[in-house]
């Protein structure tokens, strides 16, 4: 098992561009979500995933986008990026809710100018 | 409203001594709590979980932590620290009424064990 894999590693956007984060996990996990880390500030919720075709906004939902078509996959999307977007991003998954450990990939660190 | 903290930004400890990294919570039901460990510039690997049962949590790396009702705690410990075991700690919290899956990390701690 891959795991949960994220790509790209690094990326440098300009204001105003999009791009999107991938994520893939390959444990057929149903629950799957995006948290961002930034210092001192531990890591915050985007959004989730309960399974394929459902996804709800955690935490910190503005500016960013998701969906998830299949069980593996679940990228997230900045639509338009800002200065504030600069995080480190990682995605995690488990099989179910309730006492599950969820899984994080190995992030990818955003940088906005 | 939930939330967890972590009173000490960073923790030293002579290699071979014991260790301690706090953790308190806050939730308005019954919790899950986990620890997790960020090494540097990689992701959070997951060290060991309290669901229910024995409030005595053993989990990877020699590292147990102590879950404690009335004091709303649950602090990672190992008892001999090993300079590998440098590294950031985050504790998390779900309630178990929860139906979003959301963690809610503590801010860290950084573990310097120096030689």
């Amino acid at each position: 098992n891959a795991g949960v894999t994220q790509t790209p590693k690094f990326q440098v956007l300009k204001t105003g561009q999009s791009m999107t984060l991938q994520c893939a996990q390959d444990m057929n996990h149903e629950y799957m979500s995006w948290y961002r880390q930034d210092p001192g500030m531990g890591l915050r919720l985007i959004h989730y995933s309960v399974g394929a075709g459902i996804t709800d906004q955690g935490e910190v939902p503005n500016g960013y986008n998701v969906s998830r078509s299949t069980t593996e996959d679940f990228p997230l999307r900045l639509l338009s990026a800002a200065p504030s977007q600069t995080s480190v991003y990682f995605c995690a998954s488990s099989y179910r809710l309730a006492g599950d450990t969820q899984y994080f990939g190995p992030g990818t660190r955003l940088t906005v100018l | 409203a939930q939330s967890v903290a972590q009173p000490e930004d960073q923790v030293n400890v002579a290699e071979g001594n014991p260790l301690t990294v706090k953790c308190t919570y806050s939730v308005s039901g019954n919790p899950y709590l986990f620890w997790y460990v960020q090494y540097p510039n990689r992701g959070l690997q997951f060290l060991l979980k309290y669901i229910t049962g024995d409030n005595l949590v053993k989990g990877s790396y020699g590292f147990e932590a102590e879950f404690n009702k009335s004091q709303t705690s649950f602090h990672l410990k190992k008892p001999s620290a090993l300079v590998s075991d440098s590294a950031l700690y985050f504790c998390a919290v779900r309630e178990i009424s929860s139906n979003t899956g959301k963690l809610i990390f503590g801010q860290g701690t950084t573990l310097q064990v120096k030689p």
